[in-house]
């Protein structure tokens, strides 16, 4: 079974863009998690999605946003870009909503200048 | 909302001997305690869990042990290698029919000297 993906691998975008990241998760798996790891700040929650739904979402600003689609693959978006948010951005997959098994993608590496 | 200590935050052990790290929670209602692995580079990975309504749990050399009462769990390797060489996060979930919110340690760097 294939393990969770995520496009693109690395990404330089300018301060003040936006970007889009995407995630597809482990085939029969329904619930998508994003999340921000830094050196610093170490793996901090942004939003979980299942059913399309965004069912749980971390302390992050308006500009992070994502969406999931019928299929179950998610985006992350984040707008206005900013040096903070230089980040690997990482999804994760499980089964669905309870205490589920939670699987990593490899993450997108976001630097911003 | 949840929080999650962990400790140490660096831990080097000689090959073979056993290796210990703790963490801490403050949501009682948290249902659910992952430990993720993560060399240099690669994505965290899944190593062990453990459910609230299990005391102990064990796969070949590491185990993990859940004290709700005191709100804690730690993870305990034996017979350490060099490739055990990682940094290790532990996380707590509170996972329901609505959704799964995982709370991460900060991490631990473990380094198994040869």
């Amino acid at each position: 079974k294939a393990g969770v993906t995520q496009t693109p691998r690395y990404l330089i975008k300018t301060r003040g863009q936006q970007v889009t990241l995407s995630c597809s998760p482990i085939s029969g798996h329904r619930s998508v998690s994003w999340y921000q790891q830094t050196p610093g700040q170490g793996l901090q929650f942004l939003f979980e999605y299942f059913s399309e739904t965004q069912r749980n979402k971390g302390n992050f600003p308006g500009r992070f946003s994502g969406r999931q689609f019928s299929n179950s693959r998610s985006e992350m978006n984040v707008s206005t870009l900013e040096l903070g948010d230089s980040a690997l951005y990482l999804c994760a997959s499980s089964f669905g909503p309870g205490t589920y098994e939670q699987y990593f993608g490899p993450g997108t590496r976001l630097t911003v200048t | 909302g949840e929080n999650v200590e962990q400790h140490p935050s660096t831990l080097s052990v000689q090959e073979g001997d056993s290796a210990v790290i703790k963490c801490t929670y403050s949501d009682s209602a948290s249902n659910y305690f992952p430990w993720y692995k993560q060399e240099l580079g690669k994505r965290p990975q899944l190593i062990i869990d453990i459910r609230s309504n299990v005391g102990e749990k064990k796969d070949q050399r590491i185990a993990v042990t859940l004290n709700k009462t005191a709100k804690h769990f730690s993870l305990h390797i034996t017979e350490t290698q060099p490739e055990d060489s990682a940094v290790y996060f532990c996380a707590a979930s509170k996972g329901d029919n609505y959704g799964q919110n995982f709370v991460f340690g900060p991490g631990t760097r473990l380094s198994v000297l040869p």
